[in-house]
């Protein structure tokens, strides 16, 4: 079965520290990756997708298929990034995203 | 457009009572999502639609739990006779396709006693 694990449910750093959210997943086959986040009091909303190879708000995500791993890094944290952050995995042949329990982050002043 | 909306936002029923919530998809997406996001968990996929028909559903569904989406616009989840393991957050969610990613809801909180 198709499973997302975040293997930290908290992390605290200070502004300015560098980050790395864990994501690890369990697919036999090509699986596409998510990054979704829910900052306080606001609904979750897509933060950035493999596919896209893409940065959003500093943040990037490499897809490593040998250690199926999609860890979500920022060189240098803000506190606009406290948040509870959410890894997802989809795959071709279902429309659905299957989440990890999600992690919060926090970065302090 | 103002996104996907979703209504009541807070619902408190006593177990046995039937509740339905409604979603209202962001309008130019023909897929809509059903998830439960219970404390300290992701959200967990229920069900989907494209257009009207629903294509897809979670053996977390029970025979307690009805979706629709008439017309391929807006969809409504029922539960009868809610039980207190129903309490959660019940979020919706509407795309162009999964890997364009989802626009959800605010959430319907559900409140057993």
């Amino acid at each position: 079965a198709q499973r997302v694990t975040q293997p930290e449910k908290l992390l605290s750093v200070f502004k300015g520290a560098p980050v790395e959210l864990k994501c690890n997943y369990s697919y036999s086959g090509s699986p596409e990756l998510f990054w979704y986040v829910q900052y306080s009091r606001q609904r979750l909303q897509l933060l950035l997708r493999h596919i896209s190879r893409e940065s959003i708000k500093g943040f990037t995500a490499d897809l490593n298929k040998g250690e199926t791993s999609f860890h979500l890094k920022k060189p240098f944290a803000q506190e606009e990034d406290s948040a509870m952050y959410y890894c997802a995995l989809s795959w071709s042949a279902s429309e659905k995203l299957v989440f990890g329990k999600g992690m919060k982050l926090t970065v302090n002043p | 457009d103002t996104g996907v909306s979703q209504d009541p936002r807070h619902k408190i029923t006593k177990r046995g009572q039937n509740v339905t919530f409604r979603c209202d998809p962001i309008s130019e997406h023909n897929r809509l999502y059903w998830y439960r996001q219970t404390l300290g968990q992701g959200p967990e996929f229920l069900t989907y639609f494209q257009n009207e028909a629903q294509l897809e559903k979670s053996r977390l569904l029970s025979d307690r739990f009805s979706a629709e989406r008439p017309k391929g616009s807006f969809s409504t989840l029922e539960i009868q006779r809610t039980e207190q393991g129903d309490s959660a957050m019940y979020l919706c969610a509407s795309s162009s396709g999964t890997f364009y990613g989802y626009t959800f809801g605010s959430g319907t909180r559900l409140t057993v006693v």
